[in-house]
């Protein structure tokens, strides 16, 4: 079964300093990607999504994230951390031929410290 | 464009009683999905609708979850009677093509 694994669960950065949150997945065929975030008493928000074309992907926020085959991989990274950045990061994947369900990773929530 | 909203946004309620959680999806979107997130673990695909119409259960946990979508819009999702384990917050996501999810803002829910 498909799975998602992102590593650490809690990510701590000073402010203006490089984000780097790991996603990896496990299907052997390339599946949609997708970073969400979630602030603080609200909804998951799309930070951005891979679904074809250019590997590297740019949202919003100033965050991008690049897909690599090679590695199953999908990390997200930001140049330089901002105070707001503090929220929860989930990455997500669903089939292509699939009914668009969305399988999620367990979450990194990311501390920024001024 | 007004986004997924969900209602309750907060129920507390005993072990054994019932509860009912709504999504109303962005107008037009035929697909809408739910999902739960237990406490410390990751959040988890419940069911999928297309219009009214249940395209994918295979995360309902048990018989004790019913979902409907009347007409293909609102969504209802009832669970009786509610076990301690149910507690969690409930996310509705509606989408237009099955590729980008809109969520809502969730249900946390508790069963004491």
């Amino acid at each position: 079964a498909q799975s998602v694994t992102q590593l650490g669960s809690h990510v701590s950065v000073s402010e203006g300093a490089l984000v780097l949150l790991r996603c990896n997945y496990s299907s052997s065929v390339p599946p949609y990607l997708f970073w969400y975030v979630q602030y603080p008493n609200q909804g998951l928000q799309l930070l951005l999504k891979y679904t074809t074309g250019a590997t590297l992907v740019k949202g919003i926020n100033g965050f991008e994230a690049e897909f690599k085959k090679s590695e199953t991989s999908f990390h997200l990274t930001k140049p330089s951390a901002h105070m707001s950045d503090a929220a929860e990061y989930f990455c997500a994947v669903s089939e292509r031929s699939n009914t668009g369900k969305l399988i999620f990773g367990q979450g990194t929530t990311l501390q920024v410290k001024p | 464009e007004a986004g997924v909203t969900q209602f309750p946004s907060h129920s507390v309620i005993e072990k054994g009683q019932t509860v009912t959680l709504r999504c109303d999806p962005i107008s037009g979107h035929d697909n809408l999905y739910w999902y739960r997130r237990v406490m410390g673990k990751e959040i988890k695909f419940l069911l999928h609708f297309v219009k009214e119409s249940k395209q994918d259960e295979s995360g309902m946990p048990n018989n004790r979850f019913l979902a409907e979508r009347t007409g293909g819009t609102y969504s209802t999702l009832k669970v009786q009677p509610a076990e301690l384990e149910d507690s969690g917050v409930y996310f509705c996501a509606s989408s237009p093509d099955r590729v980008e999810q809109y969520f809502g803002p969730g249900t946390r829910l508790t069963v004491t």
